[in-house]
């Protein structure tokens, strides 16, 4: 049972550079979340998906797009990659709607970026 | 605002110290709070949710327990295999009753030496 799958595990890249980083989840769970961690800072969202067709900026949205490709797969785009968006991804799913649940959100191993 | 605060920042046991870390919050709400351990390279793993003052959960050595302004993670007789990053997160709820997304605390970092 893989749960929730995230590639690449690790990236380089130089400034401007775009990338495209993929999320898959084997849950049937309806909701999907971007997070980027920093140090001393907590899982802050970036944008997230309460259903298939649908998606929301989080706290953090600005130099990233996102599409939901279908119920399992959630994707992050950095179109012109910056060194302050140099961190540690993680995407996330969860069994119900964001709106009436309260489950516990379940999380990938994470993409490790640095832009340079 | 959503706030957590999450502390001590970092704390380093003997193996069989018990302790307890803390996670204080602020929101207009709560609709749950969560505990979550993350090992060092991978990505937070679920441990607890807790949804009223009063409630406490329990598995294997760690006991989670809540008040109306902040939650314990009591560790007992912990192991060096307990080391790890644990994050909180809150969930609070809109004034129409729907929730909203999670905030996280920064985690306590916890040693266990053997």
């Amino acid at each position: 049972n893989a749960g929730v799958t995230q590639t690449p595990k690790f990236q380089v890249l130089k400034t401007g550079q775009s990338m495209t980083l993929q999320c898959a989840q084997d849950m049937n769970h309806n909701s999907m979340y971007w997070y980027r961690q920093d140090p001393g800072m907590g899982l802050r969202l970036i944008y997230y998906s309460a259903s298939e067709g649908t998606t929301d900026k989080g706290e953090v949205p600005n130099g990233y797009n996102v599409s939901r490709l279908n119920k399992r797969e959630f994707s992050l785009r950095l179109e012109s990659a910056a060194p302050s968006q140099t961190s540690v991804y993680f995407c996330a799913s969860m069994r119900q709607g964001v709106t009436i649940s309260n489950q516990p959100q379940h999380f990938g191993d994470g993409t490790r970026l640095s832009i340079l | 605002e959503d706030q957590v605060t999450q502390s001590p920042e970092a704390l380093r046991l003997q193996e069989g110290e018990s302790s307890s870390l803390n996670c204080s919050y602020t929101v207009s709400g709560l609709r749950g709070l969560f505990w979550y351990r993350q090992d060092p390279g991978k990505g937070p793993e679920f441990l607890f949710t807790l949804y009223s003052a009063g409630e406490e959960k329990e598995k294997e050595r760690l006991k989670a327990t809540l008040t109306k302004k902040e939650s314990f993670l009591h560790i007992t007789a912990p192991k060096p295999e307990d080391s790890a990053t644990y994050l909180c997160a809150v969930q609070a709820i809109w004034e129409t009753g729907s929730a909203r997304q999670l905030t996280f605390g920064s985690g306590t970092q916890l040693t266990v030496l053997p």
